[in-house]
């Protein structure tokens, strides 16, 4: 069956520190991956995208790689800040004929402590 | 100068009501997105409309019924709710339908059915 897990639903580090979040996908071929935040109330905000043929993307302190042979993206914080904690979710985009279609993960909840 | 908005932001109302959430966009976006996200926190599409055309139509009750009179707009009508219909219901928006289109979200109409 198809699946799209995030590698834990909360995950809790020190200011400063690399935050790693993980998402596998199984039975998936998505030709892009995409990372959200949400924060409590609040919709998901887009934040990255990667293409299938891309290995890494860099914005500012956020890195994501995307692996097709593993069927895994890794999100990366550097320098970490209390105001990075939210809960990030990453999304396949799978193609529907000429349509885009996000299949969004459970999603990791990030708390950065002082 | 929000950029989709919904509304309204909470709903409480009967089992059995008929309800209606509204959706508006200002990005010029042509298409529009209704997702569903249940008490385990996970985003599932709903419906997915280009330039008022019916894109994607999920595993849906056609209990709900979606309804753009103009690309800037997507409401949502629900019929008779059921106690399962309670969930956040978040609008989005994105350039156009092909992948790799990021999604600009609302923040949600959070919907209890009594």
């Amino acid at each position: 069956s198809q699946k799209i897990e995030q590698n834990s639903e909360a995950l809790n580090i020190q200011e400063g520190k690399t935050a790693t979040l993980t998402c596998n996908y199984t039975n998936y071929s998505p030709a892009y991956l995409q990372w959200y935040r949400q924060d409590p109330g609040r919709g998901p905000v887009f934040l990255l995208l990667i293409r299938e043929n891309e290995k890494e993307k860099r914005k500012e302190r956020l890195k994501v790689t995307f692996d097709t042979t593993l069927k895994q993206s890794l999100f990366h914080i550097t320098a970490s800040q209390p105001a990075d904690s939210a809960t990030y979710l990453c999304a396949l985009d799978i193609k529907r004929g000429s349509q885009g279609n996000l299949i969004f993960g459970k999603g990791t909840k990030l708390s950065v402590k002082p | 100068d929000t950029a989709v908005s919904q509304t309204p932001k909470y709903l409480v109302t009967q089992m059995g009501n008929d309800k209606s959430i509204k959706c508006e966009q200002n990005l010029g976006h042509d298409t529009m997105y209704w997702y569903k996200q249940d008490s385990k926190k996970f985003l599932k599409i709903m419906f997915s409309y280009n330039n008022k055309e019916l894109i994607i139509n999920e595993t849906v009750p056609n209990r709900f019924s979606p309804k753009s009179p103009d690309k800037a707009h997507l409401n949502l009508h629900i019929n008779s709710l059921e106690l399962g219909d309670s969930a956040v219901y978040f609008c989005a928006s994105s350039l156009g339908t092909g992948k790799a289109q990021p999604q600009h979200f609302g923040d949600g109409t959070r919907l209890s059915i009594l």
